[in-house]
């Protein structure tokens, strides 16, 4: 009965190589989210989806490229993965672009040595 | 541009009441977020003010005042199961039309002390 899940919790991987992190939500929520937690703590948006629809995309290397089958469905792709990668990524879901409330998933802590 | 101020850390006593501060300044308005982050685990919601004024959901509380770009979370009775990192989000009102885009403070680290 998990609201937001991704997969792996936990990633290790070599620079260079290239990754995927997967989300879904059971909560029925019309928008996706990507957020990344850095070492200090802070959490910034990357991308978020409507309907399967790209509505917002930060600032962020074209290395990352999300992807969503359908509305249940947000993966990240990371190409070429370097050092600064490592950090927390969030998935994150709400009932509609303008909701309240966002749930958050448990986040995949992603080590790039 | 956008910025969120909140203190780093802060120290209180089990019982007490602590209150943390939050100012801000984004480009539109569209609401003030508060979210709870204990260590290792997700962001979960507390509240969400989008007029002026106090929002008060059992020990916790929530202040907006949007002309001086300041809220505040008002913990009562601290447990310390409450303690925990408190992020302030604000939502600004023109990225792109109507999107939930939250901007995060870097968060409030809260040790409570027996």
């Amino acid at each position: 009965d998990t609201a937001v899940s991704q997969t792996p919790k936990y990633l290790v991987t070599q620079m260079g190589n290239d990754k995927s992190i997967k989300c879904e939500q059971n909560l029925g929520h019309d928008t996706m989210y990507w957020y990344k937690q850095d070492s200090k703590k802070f959490l910034k948006i990357m991308f978020s989806y409507n309907n399967k629809e790209l509505i917002i995309n930060e600032t962020v290397p074209n290395r990352f490229s999300p992807k969503s089958p359908d509305k249940a469905h947000l993966n990240l792709h990371i190409n070429s993965l370097e050092l600064g990668d490592s950090a927390v990524y969030f998935c994150a879901s709400s009932q509609d672009p303008i909701s309240s409330e966002q749930f958050f998933g448990p986040g995949t802590r992603l080590t790039v040595l | 541009g956008q910025n969120i101020d909140q203190p780093t850390e802060m120290t209180a006593t089990e019982g007490a009441i602590v209150q943390i501060n939050c100012t801000y300044q984004t480009s539109g308005f569209n609401g003030l977020f508060w979210y709870q982050q204990h260590a290792g685990e997700a962001p979960t919601f507390l509240s969400y003010n989008v007029l002026d004024g106090l929002e008060e959901k059992g020990r916790f509380s929530s202040f907006l005042s949007r002309s001086k770009g300041y809220s505040y979370l008002l913990l009562k009775e601290l447990q310390m199961k409450d303690s925990a990192s408190y992020l302030c989000a604000s939502t600004p009102g023109n990225y792109g039309g109507a999107t939930n885009k939250l901007i995060f403070g870097t968060g409030t680290l809260l040790a409570v002390q027996p």
